[in-house]
């Protein structure tokens, strides 16, 4: 079954408004990783987070993992049009050599 | 970020052939690769952790005599689809795993077999 949840599947956000796609997992993760993909491209890595209620911000973009390490959020400020891809979250369980279970990605549509 | 090479990027092919395609690791050793398939508007599937040195371990329901995978080196992979068919028409992403076990992804591989 699913070992990675990721809601929501799909958002449409208008420009300048504030998006976020939460992931859960059924375990506890050693790491969650955060990627972005692009329409036609492949995914790209955003960030990775180890610790237990970690915070971290890349300009608009703020990650969050969560105290019991099996959740996690990815929020965007201000959403503008170069957001728009689909972003996936993907825990390592740290069982098998940075094996990652990806989450089914929240596709992000922001109209002008 | 590190930089992971994928060739070809797009490849067409008749049905029955068998392709081959490549994932190199530029500026890092990686002793772990990763195969994924992914199909249109879904998250990747992973298919086989590639091990150097090693047999590939592959994901349940993949078949290892369908899907050759060989870790020849610290930055190659291959795998190479043997008899490949319509349905093996997919977009095969490569990864690897840096000493931080962060994914790096390649370009991708768009396969059509015709």
């Amino acid at each position: 079954g699913q070992q990675v949840m990721q809601i929501p599947q799909y958002q449409h956000v208008q420009e300048g408004e504030d998006f976020t796609t939460y992931c859960n997992s059924s375990t506890t993760l050693s790491n969650i990783q955060w990627y972005k993909q692009r329409p036609g491209g492949h995914p790209v890595f955003l960030i990775q987070l180890v610790k237990s209620g970690e915070v971290k911000k890349q300009k608009r973009l703020t990650f969050q993992f969560g105290e019991a390490k099996k959740n996690s959020s990815l929020h965007i400020t201000a959403t503008q049009t170069t957001d728009v891809g689909t972003y996936f979250c993907a825990g390592d369980r740290g069982s098998t050599l940075g094996r990652l279970y990806f989450g089914r990605g929240t596709q992000l549509t922001v109209w002008p | 970020g590190a930089v992971v090479s994928q060739h070809p990027s797009r490849v067409i092919c008749k049905s029955g052939t068998s392709v081959k395609i490549e994932c190199r690791s530029l500026d890092f050793q990686a002793t772990t690769m990763f195969w994924y398939r992914q199909f249109p508007k879904q998250s990747l599937m992973l298919m086989a952790t590639s091990n150097e040195g090693s047999k590939a371990t592959y994901e349940q329901g993949v078949e290892k005599d369908k899907f050759l995978i060989n870790h020849a080196s610290l930055t190659l992979s291959t795998l190479t689809v043997t008899s490949a068919h319509p349905e093996d028409s997919s977009f095969y992403i490569c990864s690897a795993s840096d000493p931080f076990e962060t994914q790096y992804f390649g370009p991708g591989t768009r396969l059509l077999v015709l």
